[in-house]
């Protein structure tokens, strides 16, 4: 109920490519679904984070879908660069409860 | 500047013996937590804390202990029973009393076993 569950693990795209991570949730309380963006050796930071009244977030390069119905959502990079190459998480959390992370996808943007 | 300072960044541990790990924040949060993160595995929450000198377990409380004696620290003691131990580990805070919680991380501990 409480898992958040994300694919795929990892994942190459080519730059200028449109990378997509996807992830699923049971718990339909939910109401924060963030993504956090990690580079090696240091501490995820957030990304951007939509709340489930809107389908579609997008901030510069990057967007969230949200499907409510189907308990889905989704990050998109858009034109994707070499900078972007870090690994990614998703997460959910309902009002004050604690974030509830996905296991991560490593992006890697090949030059 | 203000963020969350961890250290060491490399930590070796020897069998049987008790480790802690350094979290200070300048960043006047109430509550601090830390996760432990192994490939594949995502972040997992070990411990958390809303309030100088109180602190909650998360899932993997098991082989770890905290105190949070200052607002600004909360140190994390990996100890002898923690069996598995290899790991990197994360300290957060964030501004207690928020709904939809934003976590800021330091830039980890990277703990290995000798």
């Amino acid at each position: 109920q409480q898992q958040v569950k994300q694919s795929p693990q990892s994942l190459i795209v080519q730059k200028g490519g449109i990378s997509i991570i996807n992830c699923a949730y049971e718990n339909t309380a939910f109401d924060y679904f963030p993504w956090y963006q990690q580079f090696p050796g240091k501490g995820p930071a957030l990304l951007i984070a939509i709340r489930p009244d809107v389908s579609e977030k997008k901030e510069g390069r990057f967007t969230i879908s949200f499907n409510k119905s189907a308990k889905q959502f989704s990050l998109h990079i858009m034109d994707s660069q070499p900078g972007d190459s870090a690994t990614y998480f998703c997460a959910a959390s309902k009002g004050f409860q604690k974030l509830v992370f996905g296991t991560g996808t490593r992006l890697l943007v090949s030059p | 500047d203000g963020g969350i300072t961890q250290s060491p960044k490399y930590l070796f541990r020897k069998e049987g013996q008790n480790v802690t790990l350094s979290c200070e924040q300048n960043l006047n949060h109430d509550a601090m937590y830390w996760y432990r993160q192994d490939p594949g595995q995502g972040l997992r929450l070990i411990y958390y804390s809303q309030i100088v000198n109180d602190f909650q377990k998360g899932d993997i409380a098991e082989g770890y202990s905290v105190s949070r004696e200052k607002k600004e620290s909360f140190p994390l003691t990996v100890t002898s029973a923690q069996k598995n131990p290899t790991a990197f580990y994360l300290c957060a805070s964030s501004s207690e009393g928020e709904t939809n919680e934003k976590l800021f991380f330091g830039s980890g501990t990277q703990l290995s076993v000798l």
